[in-house]
């Protein structure tokens, strides 16, 4: 089962809300991903976690807030985005240091449209 | 830091024929190159991937080559089929062989005309 899940699907909020995006995994993975893309753009990394810590942060804007609760769930938390913020937000994960298996397996994303 | 560029673009094809999309990287100690499918709607789907020390690798219809020399690795689909419609992406490792942060091209649209 190479199954990464996203909630929720779809996603609007206003400038001045509060919300989650939730990930989660079930196949063993201890390195966790945050991306951002844009229409028609390639997917643009944010977070990274390993072994449930933030190892690489792209020098994203703190109004993104990353957590990872424990081995099998990635949060990233929402506040105060911008209409530019808008965007397919992607889960990831793979297998992780130190075994070294490269291959990411990424989930169906939450479209995010901020208002 | 790397940078990976791809092309082309767009490409169309007959329903049967060969699609070819190309990448180039600039980091000669990248040591990992993989493709991804994104569909419609859906999470790029990791489709196959290459390491740097063997030169082609195939996978049913689809084969990715690597020239290490030249910095460049292809991907090839052969008898396309409608589902393989889709963007396409390569990506490589940013950093040179770090494993976790990997940079993605500007990807393909690749359309299957029937």
């Amino acid at each position: 089962d190479t199954e990464v899940t996203q909630t929720p699907k779809h996603l609007v909020m206003g400038m001045t809300n509060k919300k989650s995006l939730k990930c989660e995994q079930h196949m063993g993975h201890r390195a966790m991903y945050w991306y951002k893309q844009k229409a028609k753009k390639p997917p643009e990394l944010m977070f990274v976690y390993s072994y449930e810590k933030l190892s690489i942060n792209e020098s994203v804007p703190s109004r993104f807030s990353p957590e990872c609760p424990n081995s099998s769930l990635l949060n990233l938390h929402l506040h105060a985005l911008q209409p530019e913020d808008s965007a397919l937000y992607l889960c990831a994960s793979s297998q992780g240091a130190p075994l070294g298996s490269y291959e990411q397996y990424f989930g169906p994303g939450t479209r995010l449209t901020v208002t | 830091g790397e940078n990976v560029e791809q092309h082309p673009s767009t490409l169309s094809v007959q329903e049967g024929d060969s699609a070819v999309i190309k990448c180039t990287y600039s980091d000669s100690a990248s040591n990992y190159f993989p493709w991804y499918k994104q569909e419609l709607g859906k999470g790029p789907q990791l489709i196959i991937d290459i390491r740097s020390n063997v030169g082609e690798k195939k996978d049913q219809r689809i084969a990715v080559t690597l020239n290490k020399t030249a910095k460049h690795f292809s991907l090839h689909i052969t008898e396309t089929q409608p589902e393989d419609s889709a963007v396409y992406f390569c990506a490589a490792p940013r950093g040179g062989s770090s494993a976790s942060k990997i940079i993605f091209g500007s990807g393909t649209r690749l359309s299957i005309r029937p």
